[in-house]
């Protein structure tokens, strides 16, 4: 069984829809939880970057951290053309100050006008 | 603000050769950290450095593959008589150290170097 698991996709949804993005995991140690954003032949672009469990938004972006059921998700509302990527979620445990991320797989997302 | 600095984009070479791939950290980030994404797959985490120490490398390959993060000057991963296994994209992390009372800091990423294997 992987560290954590994430749907691929792809997921194809018309302009203006609410997007859910979902992620589970089996280590519990895991207490940073994050969703990159990554455009073919680019980087992964930091989104959301989340300590323990709770909510957080920034604009059309909330992130939901469930540690009970560790669960993680990432919704992104009124979704454009530009969301179009491959979404990827990361987390790690608080391991001596640093990070070892462990990825999904990453979803792929296609907003289409 | 330059962002995290990855050369070169593209490297082709023959099996057997030697490739290096570097990174230049964000101002101000003393923390790197090497991932590798074979296609269709996620990132995989393979070693964490700062400057002149390797913290962890432990999904680094045993063989051929060493990386380095100078006083001076880029991080570099290198890894030797490539072989066609090795035709992935490297991609470089880095991040501030650990502040405050959440600990640790996000990672960003650069472009990645994209390596292909003849």
């Amino acid at each position: 069984q992987k560290e954590v698991e994430q749907d691929p996709g792809p997921l194809s949804v018309p302009e203006g829809a609410i997007v859910s993005l979902n992620c589970t995991y089996s280590n519990s140690a895991f207490q940073y939880f994050m969703w990159y954003r990554q455009y073919s032949r680019k980087g992964p672009e930091l989104l959301m970057y989340t300590y323990s469990s709770g909510n957080k938004e920034d604009g059309r972006f909330t992130a939901q951290v469930d540690k009970s059921s560790k669960y993680i998700s990432l919704f992104i509302r009124d979704s454009q053309p530009s969301d179009s990527a491959t979404y990827l979620c990361a987390m790690s445990a608080n391991s001596g100050g640093y990070n070892k991320l462990i990825f999904g797989a990453g979803t792929r997302l296609a907003v289409h006008p | 603000n330059a962002g995290v600095m990855q050369n070169p984009r593209h490297l082709v070479r023959r099996r057997g050769q030697e490739a290096r791939l570097r990174c230049s950290p964000m101002k101000g980030h003393s923390h790197v950290y090497w991932y590798r994404q074979l296609p269709e797959e996620g990132l995989k985490f393979m070693v964490y450095l700062q400057k002149e120490n390797i913290i962890d490398e432990s999904g680094m390959p045993k063989e051929r593959f060493s990386a380095e993060f100078p006083k001076e000057g880029p991080s570099i991963l290198r890894i030797q008589q490539v072989v066609r296994g090795d035709s992935a994209a490297y991609f470089c992390a880095s991040s501030p150290p650990p502040q405050g009372p959440v600990g640790n800091q996000p990672q960003h990423f650069g472009d990645g170097t994209r390596l292909s294997i003849l």
